[in-house]
């Protein structure tokens, strides 16, 4: 089956750039979609088709992809960027997978 | 405005079973699908099956096929997901969530705000 995966955490300063990483086999070429969860609160997307953003979502937050790896950029992080993000695939062997998350800590 | 309001919390014991409501806003939700994810603790999020509000076509993961049922009632616009013989290991945050289509694959918006599901004897 697919796997996923995440860096347990990251650490970044107010004002600079975080980035995420998700890591999986040909994750190239598939559609990579990320979601941003505060503690007590639902997921909410933030990227979708690795690079496009939700209304209402800044433009501080971006996404790529290489061969392997899937990456959310966030820019200018603020401590309200605080936060659990997740990677999301569809996969045929395994339908819709998750990565195991990132906690983004504001120094 | 929210779009996915979901039921309370509920306490049950070892093999018996939980339904989950999930009422969209007739206004504003305008997926075609609603998906079923949970969050165990200190786990990641596990997909379980989505239902297409439209036609009623289902479809479960393999990891819960056996024990999960999906309905969708369109006069109430809510949704439901019914687990049965809960052990210990679906005692979980459960959450609802409209599929958008994406490029290639769906992509999950809004999110209902989750219902914790605690299996205790």
């Amino acid at each position: 089956s697919y796997v996923l995966t995440q860096p347990s955490s990251v650490s970044v300063a107010p004002g600079q750039t975080a980035r995420i990483t998700c890591g999986g086999n040909y994750i190239g070429s598939k559609s990579v979609h990320w979601y941003q969860q505060k503690p007590g609160q639902a997921p909410v997307a933030v990227v979708y088709d690795d690079s496009d953003r939700p209304s209402g979502i800044p433009e501080r937050f971006s996404g790529s992809k290489s061969r392997n790896t899937a990456t959310l950029t966030i820019s200018r992080v603020e401590a309200g960027d605080e936060a659990d993000y997740f990677c999301q695939v569809w996969d045929s062997s395994s339908d819709h997978l998750f990565g195991g998350g990132t906690r983004l800590t504001v120094l | 405005q929210v779009q996915l309001v979901q039921s309370g919390a509920e306490v049950k014991k070892p093999g018996a079973s939980v339904k989950v409501s999930c009422k969209a806003s007739r206004y504003t939700f305008t997926s075609y699908s609603v998906q079923w994810v949970r969050q165990a603790p200190g786990q990641r999020l596990e997909w379980m099956a989505w239902i297409n509000i439209g036609n009623g076509k289902t479809k479960y993961s393999q990891n819960f096929q056996d024990r999960v049922t999906i309905t969708w009632d369109t006069s109430a616009s809510t949704a439901y997901m019914e687990l049965s013989s809960l052990t210990y290991e679906d005692t979980a945050v459960y959450y609802c969530a409209g599929g958008r289509d994406g490029y290639t694959s769906i992509w999950f918006d809004p999110w209902g705000q989750g219902t914790r599901v605690t299996v205790s004897s």
